[in-house]
């Protein structure tokens, strides 16, 4: 069975921290993978990754794809209060793009 | 462009009662897709279309219907609503494979 997960649930840090958040899966005939970041309303894309070892980054957010291992790591570095949000990774098969598969969310708690 | 949007925002049911959540996106994309959030379980599919007259289940499609009569509209009848049907729906639209996903508002949905 198809398995997206994400790692810690929750989290708490303070502001100017570095946060790592984890996603790994399993799923049949993968192409590719994405993050989004939900903050009390609607899903808000990130970045999409399909190739390994190719960081994407916007800002002070990167992330990483490792299709060896099957999982991606989100950076954010510096964070601020307006970092806080749940932030959710779903992955795509391949010629299936309508059903994209999430996982649980990791929910990210900023402290001033 | 308005997005994808969805009406109503919130609604409350009684155990029974029958409703439609209305999805609808002017940009033209062919992929839409129903999802319900519950705490600590991310997004899951309901059902999801890739096209107009096109439509498939996705992971937790027991009690719920959907139809695609036209590439912008994708409502999600609810035939008896149960309690266990209180959560936050979201609508989605893409433009194919590969894609990023665009999310509506959210619909809240409480069943008393």
């Amino acid at each position: 069975e198809d398995k997206v997960v994400q790692s810690p649930l929750s989290l708490v840090v303070h502001e100017g921290d570095t946060v790592t958040l984890n996603c790994s899966y399993e799923v049949t005939n993968f192409r590719s993978l994405l993050w989004y970041k939900q903050e009390k309303k609607a899903p808000t894309f990130l970045f999409m990754l399909t190739s390994s070892g190719i960081e994407k980054k916007s800002g002070r957010l990167s992330s990483i794809l490792d299709k060896k291992e099957l999982f991606s790591i989100l950076n954010i570095t510096a964070t601020q209060t307006g970092d806080s949000a749940i932030y959710l990774c779903a992955v795509e098969r391949h010629n299936q793009g309508g059903k994209l598969i999430f996982g649980q969310g990791t929910e990210l708690s900023v402290k001033p | 462009n308005a997005g994808v949007t969805q009406t109503p925002k919130f609604q409350v049911l009684k155990t029974g009662q029958s409703m439609t959540l209305q999805c609808a996106q002017d940009m033209n994309h062919e992929y839409m897709s129903w999802y319900r959030q519950d705490p600590g379980m991310g997004l899951r599919l309901i059902h999801y279309s890739v096209g107009a007259g096109i439509t498939d289940q996705g992971e937790v499609p027991n009690g719920y219907n959907v139809s695609r009569s036209t590439t912008e509209d994708f409502p999600l009848r609810l035939l008896s609503a149960a309690p266990s049907q209180t959560s936050v729906y979201f609508c989605a639209s893409r433009e194919g494979n590969y894609n990023e996903q665009f999310f509506g508002p959210g619909t809240r949905l409480t069943v008393l």
